[in-house]
């Protein structure tokens, strides 16, 4: 069965420093999402990505946030310049558009971030 | 601002006995509903879903119910089983479907 694929599982970062986290989404779907969770807290949504441009992005998706789809399969997550509050459990979902089916987004295992 | 909130923070119930995890959501131009389950360490997973012109949709031993006079929605898992631990999400779409809002999640615990 496919399934959407994150890497790293976990990464570990100074602050300030850039990360990148990379998920590879379902082949054939159109719509890719990234959510956070901080520990103990709600899943949010950050951003939504369609046709090569973000579509809906969140109050938490700043100008230290960017997304890019470079190649047709990965998707990333850039955080220019970390924070500590940027620790989080960050989710790649994709969803296959279309009908009401077409919705079901499909949830990656997720990257742990930590800044120190 | 939107809000979608759980009345339940954790839920016990005996294996197989009916769950009802409940979610109450605050901007009733949402549309469109969907209840994911997480279990630990992994992202969460897409049980069932609805839109705001149902009250009421089936899947497998799931029942998801709408009451948009009162803006709740509820999950029943029949005869519930060790496998339903987790933690339940409800989430809200408004006006597209490209952006979603979770709720803060209620704790499933079987006892076997």
């Amino acid at each position: 069965e496919p399934e959407v694929t994150q890497t790293p599982s976990h990464q570990v970062t100074q602050m300030g420093q850039e990360v990148i986290l990379r998920c590879v989404p379902i082949s054939n779907h159109l719509y890719f999402y990234w959510y956070r969770q901080i520990l103990g807290q709600k899943v949010e949504f950050l951003v939504s990505f369609y046709n090569n441009e973000i579509s809906e992005k969140s109050e938490i998706f700043d100008d230290q946030f960017s997304v890019e789809r470079p190649d047709g399969s990965n998707f990333t997550l850039k955080i220019r310049s970390t924070k500590l509050e940027d620790s989080a459990m960050y989710f790649c979902a994709s969803s296959p558009g279309g009908d009401l089916r077409g919705n079901e987004q499909f949830f990656g295992p997720g990257t742990r971030l930590t800044v120190l | 601002g939107e809000s979608v909130g759980l009345h339940l923070p954790t839920l016990s119930v005996q294996e197989g006995d009916n769950s009802i995890i409940n979610c109450a959501y605050s901007n009733s131009a949402s549309d469109y509903f969907i209840w994911y389950k997480q279990e630990s360490g992994k992202g969460p997973q897409f049980i069932i879903d609805i839109r705001s012109n149902m009250d009421k949709r089936q899947g497998q031993r799931v029942t998801v119910l709408l009451n948009k006079t009162v803006k709740h929605l509820s999950l029943q898992i029949a005869a519930t089983q060790p496998g339903d631990s987790a933690v339940y999400f409800c989430a809200e779409n408004l006006y597209n479907f490209n952006k979603f809002y979770f709720g803060s999640g209620t704790k499933l615990n079987v006892k076997p």
